[in-house]
């Protein structure tokens, strides 16, 4: 059995370049969430999946963040025209249902200089 | 306003000995559920142990307690027999009723066990 997965686990990127990174949840899971934990922070919840279709988006989600999960299995967190204050550790997790813990995949942690 | 307060930003305790991690709540909705992560240096959030706002007994897991004093909206971590492994950084988080799917959490606490 294998957990929650991320690819890349670390981004450096500069300033004004696009990045994408990749989440695949546990296979059963049909839930799928994203977050954002900068130094010294909890987690922060950024968007929501159920199955393909994102059912919630934070205020923290700018325009420039666009995130999908075209068959209900991965999903992709992308970042166009990034800046400094995009750097920060993102992490996706996944859950079988509302009532039951999420579980998280290691992260990726985006530098952009 | 903080919805997740943890007071503590670092805990140091001698191996083998009990520790209590603080966390308290606020939330106007009857129906909710409270988590405990655990964060090591590698990152990855580790799922500890779950609480609902409806649970009629203190949830425990293995060495983890979670001390549910819900008139004082607090929902404390408490580890038994604490271990050198168990140096990391820990969440406390909630999640509100009504459909409500992220978590929202407080900003840690960092514990050292030392030998």
């Amino acid at each position: 059995d294998t957990g929650v997965s991320q690819d890349p686990r670390h981004k450096i990127t500069k300033r004004g370049q696009n990045v994408t990174f990749r989440c695949d949840p546990i296979s059963e899971h049909n839930r799928l969430y994203w977050y954002r934990q900068t130094l010294g922070q909890g987690p922060e919840f950024l968007t929501y999946f159920q199955n393909e279709a994102q059912l919630e988006k934070s205020r923290l989600l700018s325009d420039r963040f666009s995130a999908e999960r075209p068959k209900g299995s991965f999903s992709t967190l992308e970042i166009q025209r990034t800046e400094q204050g995009d750097s920060a550790m993102y992490l996706c997790a996944s859950s079988v249902t509302i009532f039951y813990e999420q579980f998280f995949g290691p992260g990726t942690r985006l530098t952009v200089l | 306003a903080q919805k997740i307060t943890q007071t503590q930003p670092g805990m140091f305790v001698q191996e083998k000995e009990a520790v209590t991690l603080d966390c308290t709540y606020d939330t106007s909705d009857p129906s909710y559920g409270l988590f405990w992560y655990k964060q090591p240096s590698s990152g990855e959030m580790i799922f500890l142990i779950y609480q609902g706002s409806y649970d009629q007994q203190n949830a425990t897991e293995g060495r983890y307690s979670l001390n549910f004093q819900k008139a004082r909206k607090s929902a404390n971590l408490v580890i038994s027999a604490s271990q050198l492994g168990d140096s990391a950084m820990y969440f406390c988080a909630m999640r509100e009723g009504g459909g409500a799917q992220k978590l929202v959490f407080g900003q840690g606490t960092r514990l050292t066990i030392n030998p």
